[in-house]
Order: structure tokens, then C-alpha cells, then sequence
């Protein structure tokens, strides 16, 4: 049984650039959140999608967006990288309405 | 604003010792409190409470959760070095699955 799987593993872009993040969820969930961890600090909530609609928003801008697929598997794309979007960032999926999320291993992006 | 806050922020420990790890949390509409450890990369889930008073146990880690007093412990008997890790409290609202975080713990368990 797969678990969340996230692609790629590390990233390094430019000020000013996009990139995007990819995610499976695990075999059986329909819910994908996205978290952005920086160096010491726990994870922040980004957004969830569910039936490939946004169904809840972090305080994130509009320069984080996402996209959830009909196989369940989800995006997420930040336009206009900043120095300070360097972080880990997560996603975890869930049946539902759980709240038990899995995480998958992360995209280490850094922003140069 | 929700806040969650876990002390302490660090703990260096001998293999053997027990530990108590905190969480205290200040929400809205409380719904479930989760415990996650991070080694490397992905948290790994730990326990998800719900009910106030009843520990879940899982071998040597233990928690439980006080809605009162609005805090929960994770406990870890005869520490071994592979327990070193972030510890992560996460707290979920009634109004949505998403999980509000803190800081973590991080704890070096020495041989």
C-alpha cells in the first residue's frame, strides 16, 4: 500500500519564478491538505482540496494555488517566488473529514 | 487567532529516562487534539484524542487530553535513541479538517 508520495524532492528556483509541487495522496483517500514547514517551526496550513475544489484556505496570497485531479492527486503552484517562500512543504491526505492526515516526505524548495 | 503552544522546546534526555512532552492550546471550536513525530521529513501520526481524560497508548508512548484545562501530555517510558525527533501537537476545529500546528519538541535521546 503506497503512502503520499510528493514530487520532486528538492528544488531550488529564482526570486520572481514559479514553481509546482506534486502529490499523490495515499490509496483510499479522497482529501489533500498542503502545509508549508520553515526551518523550526511546525507546519502552516496552505490549503485542502476535496472532490477537486478548494474547500479551505490558510492566510496564504494569491500566489499559492492548487489544483486537485479526478485521481485524487493534487498541485501546488507559487508564482512570484520571495526569499521567503524557502520551507518544506508538505501534503498530507485523508479520507473526507478525518483529521487523521499522512503526510507524504516533502519538497525541500529553495529560492535563491 | 488559534494558538498551540508545546513545551519544551528542546530536551535532551539519556536512553532510559522518561519523558513528558506538553501541549496547551487556545481555539475555537475544539474538535481533536493529534500528536505526530517528525525524523526526517514526513510526520509520522502518533495518537488523535478526542475525549477528554482517556490515555491511548501505543507500546511505550501514552497521551491524554484534558479539554478543561485545555492541554494534552505525550509520555515516552525507557527512551531509546530512535525516539529522537520533532514531537508535533496539531489541534482540528468542528469547522473544517484542517490542522493547527505548534512549534514542536525536539528531543535527543543520548545514549
Amino acid at each position: 500500500d503506497a503512502g503520499v508520495t510528493q514530487s520532486p524532492t528538492h528544488l531550488i528556483k529564482t526570486r520572481g519564478q514559479q514553481v509546482t509541487l506534486r502529490c499523490s495522496p495515499k490509496s483510499g483517500h479522497d482529501t489533500v491538505s498542503w502545509y508549508q514547514q520553515a526551518l523550526g517551526q511546525g507546519p502552516q496550513f496552505i490549503f485542502q482540496y476535496y472532490e477537486e475544489e478548494e474547500r479551505q484556505r490558510g492566510n496564504f496570497p494569491d500566489r499559492f494555488s492548487g489544483h486537485q485531479f479526478p485521481n485524487y492527486s493534487s498541485e501546488l503552484n507559487v508564482n512570484a517566488l520571495l526569499l521567503g517562500d524557502s520551507a518544506l512543504y508538505l501534503c498530507a491526505s485523508s479520507f473526507g473529514d478525518s483529521y487523521e492526515q499522512y503526510f507524504g516526505p516533502g519538497t525541500r524548495l529553495t529560492v535563491t | 487567532e488559534d494558538k498551540v503552544v508545546q513545551s519544551p522546546l528542546s530536551l535532551v534526555v539519556h536512553e532510559g529516562d522518561t519523558v513528558t512532552l506538553n501541549c496547551s492550546y487556545e481555539v475555537t471550536n475544539f474538535r481533536s487534539l493529534l500528536w505526530y513525530k517528525q525524523e526526517k521529513k514526513a510526520p509520522t501520526f502518533l495518537f488523535m484524542l478526542t475525549s477528554s481524560g482517556i490515555e491511548k497508548k501505543s507500546g511505550r508512548l501514552s497521551s491524554i487530553l484534558d479539554k478543561k484545562e485545555l492541554f494534552s501530555i505525550l509520555n515516552i517510558t525507557a527512551t531509546q535513541t530512535g525516539d529522537s525527533a520533532v514531537y508535533l501537537c496539531a489541534v482540528g476545529k468542528t469547522s473544517g479538517s484542517r490542522l493547527t500546528f505548534g512549534e514542536g519538541t525536539q528531543l535527543t535521546v543520548n545514549p
